[in-house]
């Protein structure tokens, strides 16, 4: 089954660009069949769906962090990629990558996830 | 304020069955599929139904979705400790054109 690793720094200062990779393993980020993920969830806090990508490189964000955020894809190197600018307190959070099989928002498989903690 | 309403928590004892809802409107729930995950503390988020009803290979037929109108739910059947969890339901929005979800349930097994 698809296996996903979160990687990227865990410290990031306020006002910069947030940047996370997420690695696909057994299973090609190619696949007509999956859609690509990314969701946080602040501490203590509920989920977040923060955007989705295709293969194709067609995406969809959510509309309260879409003026920040830029989800790619590499098909090369069998990885996906988000971008979240200008970050202040409240992106701190647990950010995790998905996949998701035929629908956007079936999220079959799941990296563990990584805290990435915006300070000054 | 999450696009999806569900209890913020419930509990039951070990051995009997719950149900949680989720509610949200015409433009999600009422007209896109539906998922269920559950999150163990400390862990990442697992997928429990998707579909509204499916269930992934490995869920025992314990869990059961299903969705009326504008509301879901997740139903679970001989509750036991380790089913304590927050549970999570989500869908696509097809006014925001984006993924959403409920606010959770905490759900104890006293």
């Amino acid at each position: 089954q698809v296996q996903l690793q979160e990687s990227g720094p865990k410290l990031v200062k306020f006002s910069e660009t947030l940047s996370l990779t997420c690695t696909v393993s057994s299973g090609s980020i190619s696949s007509t069949s999956h859609y690509w993920g990314w969701i946080r969830q602040p501490p203590g806090k509920g989920l977040e769906w923060i955007g989705s990508i295709y293969y194709s490189g067609s995406t969809s964000y959510n509309t309260s962090l879409k003026s920040r955020v830029t989800i790619s894809v590499d098909t090369s190197k069998n990885y996906f990629s988000l971008k979240l600018s200008s970050v202040t307190a409240a992106d701190t959070a647990v950010y995790y990558c998905a996949s998701a099989i035929r629908v956007v928002t079936n999220l079959h498989h799941w990296g563990q996830g990584i805290l990435v903690t915006v300070s000054s | 304020q999450s696009v999806l309403t569900q209890p913020p928590s419930v509990s039951t004892a070990p051995g009997q069955k719950v149900n949680i809802s989720c509610s949200g409107s015409t433009s999600n729930v009422g007209s896109n599929y539906v998922s269920w995950y559950q999150q163990l503390p400390g862990t990442a988020p697992k997928l429990l139904i998707y579909d509204n009803n499916k269930r992934p290979s490995g869920i025992p037929d314990r869990f059961s979705g299903s969705k009326s109108g504008t509301s879901a739910t997740l139903g679970i059947t001989g509750l036991q400790t380790g089913d304590e969890a927050d549970y999570y339901c989500g869908t696509w929005d097809s006014s925001l054109r984006a993924g959403v979800f409920g606010g959770g349930t905490k759900l104890t097994v006293l």
